[in-house]
């Protein structure tokens, strides 16, 4: 159980293009879902946390108009990387927590993650 | 700020050497988490550590979590090819519920 997916796992666009990246948990509800950044080498960076039915809450220095995320359901989060630059090429990960009472609340289980590119 | 460090950066080990990786606090934490990450792969959630002192034991991989619960380490045993790959602790920020990653240790293991 708690098996996360993400789609695409790879995606080159060129400057100036959206990308949508999309994050679900295929064997349980997520009340709430993190998207993180990888720099090649690097440890992850909080991006932002998503919330079923509210609104996204993003770390300092997130700009929330590039970065625009929509939790529709309980299984599906959606990062949308508007007018992308090359400087937004990196390994985008979401995480998610299941609801149920048998996993911790910060057990989190991460999608496979996204290789954006921008050219 | 709230700071989780890692050390070391990068191990290389012969196949059969134990391997140890050591995570450090700034601040008390509530629980530790213990994630692999191999090449090319994402993270993947290895333990978690809730009570101080807390010793737990996954095969050839050992889990302490201080008795101030402000460090942890992840010892394995006669390292294999298999166990190539970067380990994340990781720990509650202050006051919510994300989770602020260390470093991470990448451990490269020659057979």
């Amino acid at each position: 159980g708690a098996v996360v997916s993400q789609h695409p796992s790879r995606v080159i666009c060129k400057s100036g293009t959206s990308v949508k990246i999309e994050c679900r948990s295929l064997d349980f509800q997520a009340t709430t879902m993190f998207w993180y950044r990888q720099f090649p080498k690097q440890s992850l960076m909080l991006m932002a946390t998503s919330n079923e039915g509210s609104k996204a809450t993003y770390e300092q220095g997130v700009e929330k108009d590039k970065f625009l995320i929509n939790h529709a359901s309980l299984t599906l989060s959606t990062l949308t990387v508007t007018s992308a630059h090359p400087e937004d090429s990196s390994f985008y990960i979401c995480s998610a927590t299941p609801s149920s009472g048998e996993f911790s609340y910060y057990e989190q289980y991460f999608g496979p993650g996204t290789r954006l590119t921008v050219t | 700020g709230q700071q989780v460090m890692q050390i070391p950066q990068y191990q290389h080990v012969q196949e059969g050497e134990d391997f140890t990786t050591y995570c450090n606090s700034s601040t008390t934490l509530s629980n530790i988490q213990w994630y692999k990450q191999r090449p090319g792969g994402h993270p993947v959630f290895l333990i978690q550590l809730v009570k101080s002192g807390e010793v737990k034991k996954q095969k050839r991989l050992t889990f302490q979590f201080g008795e101030a619960k402000k460090n942890s380490s992840l010892h394995i045993t006669a390292t294999q090819t298999t166990d190539v790959g970067t380990y994340f602790c990781a720990g509650p920020r202050t006051g919510g519920f994300k989770t602020i990653f260390g470093a991470g240790t990448r451990l490269f293991v020659k057979a």
